[in-house]
């Protein structure tokens, strides 16, 4: 069973144009969030979850807009994708707000 | 600002000869450290959380230790499976609750 998973796996997508991941959780966490990795690799938070409540907004363009519909489900929608936004974006879980967290396997976007 | 540097940034080790990797951190009041590991491809995979120095944890042949400054991963007789790259994070306290993550170093074990 997979624990945090991600939708679609790839995307490729064109400037200008709106998209959605999708992830789920079947860990029964109280948090999540959504991680961007560049292409160096480094690993960067952008926003979490508690309980459907927002907590870590960090500085990242407000093209993008997380959501929470309930505790298991945490998406992120991106507005007029630029160039810049291609990268790996992972979600992650975790039981409470200072715990370990668990990933999800990523979702490659790239932006022609 | 959280700070963590991880060196080497790649480290290539025969089958068997072991090593350790380090990770230097910069925060202010360390609430946990933890170590990941993250294959090709894929998502990062939890190992271990330290939360106070001098506290030690052991997984098959990795064992990672922490200090006031620094996390050190020990690989004792590695072999090519353990080839990934090993993530480390810190998290602060005082009402911060994001991870902040260094580089990375790149394992390889060559047989």
């Amino acid at each position: 069973d997979t624990a945090v998973s991600q939708t679609p796996k790839y995307l490729v997508t064109q400037m200008g144009n709106d998209k959605s991941i999708k992830c789920e959780q079947n860990l029964g966490h109280d948090t999540m969030y959504w991680y961007k990795q560049d292409s160096k690799k480094f690993l960067k938070i952008m926003f979490s979850y508690n309980n459907k409540e927002l907590i870590i907004n960090e500085t990242v363009p407000n093209r993008f807009s997380p959501k929470s519909p309930d505790k298991a489900h945490l998406n992120l929608h991106i507005n007029s994708l630029e160039l810049g936004d291609s990268a790996v974006y992972f979600c992650a879980s975790s039981p409470r707000i200072y715990y370990e967290q668990y990933f999800g396997p990523g979702t490659r976007l790239t932006v022609t | 600002e959280d700070q963590v540097t991880q060196s080497p940034e790649a480290l290539r080790l025969q089958e068997g000869e072991s090593s350790s990797l380090n990770c230097s951190y910069t925060v202010s009041g360390l609430r946990g450290l933890f170590w990941y590991r993250q294959d090709p491809g894929k998502g990062p995979e939890f190992l271990f959380t330290l939360y106070s120095a001098g506290e030690e944890k052991e997984k098959e042949r990795l064992k990672a230790t922490l200090t006031k400054k620094e996390s050190f991963l020990h690989i004792t007789a590695p072999k090519p499976e353990d080839s990934a790259t090993y993530l480390c994070a810190v998290q602060a306290g005082a009402g911060s609750y994001q991870l902040t993550f260094g580089k990375g170093t790149k394992l390889s074990v060559i047989p």
